[in-house]
């Protein structure tokens, strides 16, 4: 298993700022994974990181409203742009096991609250 | 495309009764199969999984099998503990090509009583 930091752990934001979640493993791994948790919801994909490449946006998610960076095999970003309130969720990195069986690992997430 | 239904929460019982919270799923490849469970305030963690059907994954006191013929996935535990209270989500990965994309269902809150 890896093990996953995530910061910040929670945060209270104002409508129409950006947010920067870092995440960072403790060993390389090619492909990170951020997903989105609204209040009482189950998770959602938001896109794929792979180090070296633009991230993989799902449908309803674009580059824009959430910039992915990944500099290396070990740390990714993800920025909320320009918040509303609908934005407010715990915010998920997750990570591929080493097995091809599909499972993930994840982050302890980011809550973020948008005023 | 893929998807999970799972059965509606929140599902409360006492200690030591029986738990079973259903799972069904949809797919066009052959899933793996997963319940990750989320305690309050922590993120996600596995639970248990199972790769191929007949397959029945195991952890902590609660068994899932994987049923094909049903398209099944179901949780059950013998005996719940207050500790046990969190949420529960099940979750498949299509195994097609390196798609490592999880598809997860509502998730189930349970609740155990003293």
């Amino acid at each position: 298993s890896a093990v996953i930091s995530q910061k910040p752990s929670r945060d209270i934001c104002q409508r129409g700022t950006s947010l920067t979640i870092q995440c960072q493993v403790d060993s390389q791994v090619t492909m990170m994974f951020w997903y989105r948790q609204q209040p009482g919801q189950s998770l959602t994909l938001i896109a794929t990181a792979n180090q070296g490449s633009e991230a993989t946006y799902e449908s309803g998610f674009v580059i824009d409203k959430f910039p992915i960076s990944r500099p290396n095999l070990t740390f990714s970003t993800l920025t909320v742009s320009n918040m509303s309130p609908e934005d407010s969720s715990i915010y998920l990195c997750s990570v591929s096991g080493l097995m091809n069986t599909g499972e993930l690992f994840f982050g302890e997430g980011s809550r973020l609250t948008v005023l | 495309g893929d998807s999970v239904t799972q059965m509606e929460g929140p599902v409360t019982l006492s200690e030591e009764a029986f738990l079973t919270i259903n799972c069904t799923y949809t797919a066009t490849g052959y899933p793996s199969l997963f319940w990750y469970v989320q305690y309050p305030g922590e993120g996600l963690q596995l639970l248990l999984k199972a790769t191929k059907a007949d397959d029945k994954g195991s952890n902590k006191g609660f068994e899932a099998t994987y049923r094909k013929e049903t398209t099944s996935f179901h949780l059950e535990k013998g005996s719940v503990q207050v500790s046990d209270s969190a949420v529960y989500f099940c979750a498949l990965s299509d195994r097609g090509g390196s798609n490592y994309k999880l598809t997860f269902g509502k998730g189930t809150l349970l609740t155990v009583n003293p």
